[in-house]
């Protein structure tokens, strides 16, 4: 079974530019999950999908970020114009329909760097 | 709100140390509580969990013991390898339509 892809590992642009990251899910996960991990952080939650819709979008600062999951799948976190401060982690999990909601299956997560 | 506190790192044993990495919690109801590892390179992956008080998660000869009086899941094993070294996320989840709320993660370095 795959597990939840992320692309691209790696990101650098320089500051005010877009930048989009995408997330496949693992095959039958209703569940997504984006969560931001800064350096020496844990991570925390941006947004959270059920299907195709945000059920939990208030960490996401709506003025420069922003999700999307159309058909309940896949799934894109755009950042524009992106900042200095945006530089981190950003982690795509996901979590099957009917299972501990604390168990979630993450992706290798996208590293951004902006400069 | 919910929180939880993570022994600060960096860890460093040698090979066949005991370890243990604190973790102490906050929440407003009955959490089920874990510990996630992110080893270099990948993702993060639940490593144990346990859901209720005095209930004990093990894996990989790791275990960890929900003590509700002290509000604590310290992660333990008895003899750590060089393949254990990653960083350990202890996390809660207070109720289904929370979050899960990681700690901030404690680094483990283990040499030979």
């Amino acid at each position: 079974e795959a597990g939840v892809v992320q692309s691209p590992r790696y990101k650098i642009i320089e500051k005010k530019q877009p930048v989009a990251f995408w997330c496949n899910p693992i095959s039958g996960h209703n569940t997504l999950y984006w969560y931001l991990q800064n350096l020496g952080q844990g991570p925390e939650l941006l947004i959270r999908y059920e299907n195709e819709e945000a059920v939990d979008d208030s960490q996401l600062p709506k003025d420069r970020f922003s999700a999307e999951r159309l058909k309940g799948v896949d799934s894109t976190l755009k950042i524009q114009p992106a900042e200095l401060g945006d530089s981190a982690v950003y982690l795509c999990a996901s979590s099957s329909p009917g299972g501990d909601p604390g168990e979630l299956f993450f992706g290798e997560g996208s590293r951004l760097t902006v400069l | 709100g919910d929180s939880v506190t993570q022994m600060e790192g960096p860890v460093t044993l040698s090979e066949e140390a005991f370890l243990t990495i604190n973790c102490t919690y906050t929440a407003t109801g009955y959490p089920s509580l874990f510990w996630y590892v992110q080893y270099p390179g990948e993702g993060l992956q639940l490593l144990l969990k346990a859901t209720k008080a005095d209930d004990k998660g093990s894996n990989k000869g790791f275990e960890a013991t929900y003590r509700k009086e002290t509000t604590s899941f310290h992660l333990e094993k008895g003899s750590v390898q060089v393949s254990d070294s990653a960083v350990y996320f202890c996390a809660l989840i207070d109720s289904g339509n929370t979050p899960l709320v990681f700690g901030k993660g404690t680094r483990l370095s283990v040499i030979a």
